[in-house]
């Protein structure tokens, strides 16, 4: 199973929503991604997880709150979004951070803030 | 820095026809190099990496590419053509062992029947 899940598929919230994207892998995957698409813009990274710590935070925004509660499992809390937030949020996995391994994606959560 | 530029974002081929998709990198020492596949509404998926191993890598759906030292690049081709390989490819590149990747602006590949 070289699967990643991402939950919702879409979503839309308000400026002054809470709400929490989610992504799971049972690859036994120890590195967990969180990546932001715009239209027609290839991924940039946010977040990076190894061993269930949080290894790196590329300059996100606070508004954006990272969570691994176990090594399987990878949330994505938003709090206060802006319009330019709205993308596509793209979860990642692979055996470790280091590139050698294929990192494998999940099909994205759509966000539209409003 | 390392970076890659991917020369056209838009590349237009008949179905059975021949696919070339050009990247270039610019690194002082050879990096890991990759290419993926984004179909319309998902994710990302790898077609295939070169990490020094060969200087030509298959990868799957009929997809290779050769790493060009002298020329920096790594392009990718499909001999033939399907309806199915209309997507978005990104040609990526990192450090060894780096957690992050490079992506390039990325080429839309139609293909007409």
């Amino acid at each position: 199973d070289t699967e990643v899940t991402q939950t919702p598929k879409h979503l839309v919230m308000g400026m002054t929503n809470k709400k929490s994207l989610k992504c799971e892998q049972h690859m036994g995957h120890r590195a967990m991604y969180w990546y932001k698409q715009k239209a027609k813009k290839p991924p940039e990274l946010m977040f990076v997880y190894s061993y269930e710590k949080l290894s790196i935070n590329e300059s996100v925004p606070s508004r954006f709150s990272p969570e691994c509660p176990n090594s399987s499992l990878l949330n994505l809390h938003l709090h206060a979004l802006q319009p330019e937030d709205s993308a596509l949020y793209l979860c990642a996995s692979s055996q470790d951070h280091r590139l050698l391994d294929t990192q494998y994606f999940g099909p994205g959560t759509r966000l539209t803030v409003l | 820095a390392q970076s890659v530029t991917q020369l056209g974002s838009h590349v237009s081929v008949s179905e059975g026809a021949l696919v070339l998709l050009r990247c270039n990198y610019s690194s002082s020492v050879p990096p890991y190099l990759f290419w993926y596949v984004q179909y319309p509404n998902q994710g990302l998926q790898l077609l295939l990496k070169y990490t020094s191993a060969a200087t030509l890598v298959k990868g799957i759906n009929g997809f290779e590419a050769e790493f060009k030292k002298s020329e920096t690049s790594f392009h990718l081709t499909k001999p033939s053509a399907h309806m199915s390989d209309a997507a978005e490819y990104f040609c990526a590149v990192s450090k060894t062992n780096d957690y992050k990747l490079s992506f390039g602006a990325g080429t839309t590949v139609t293909v007409r029947a």
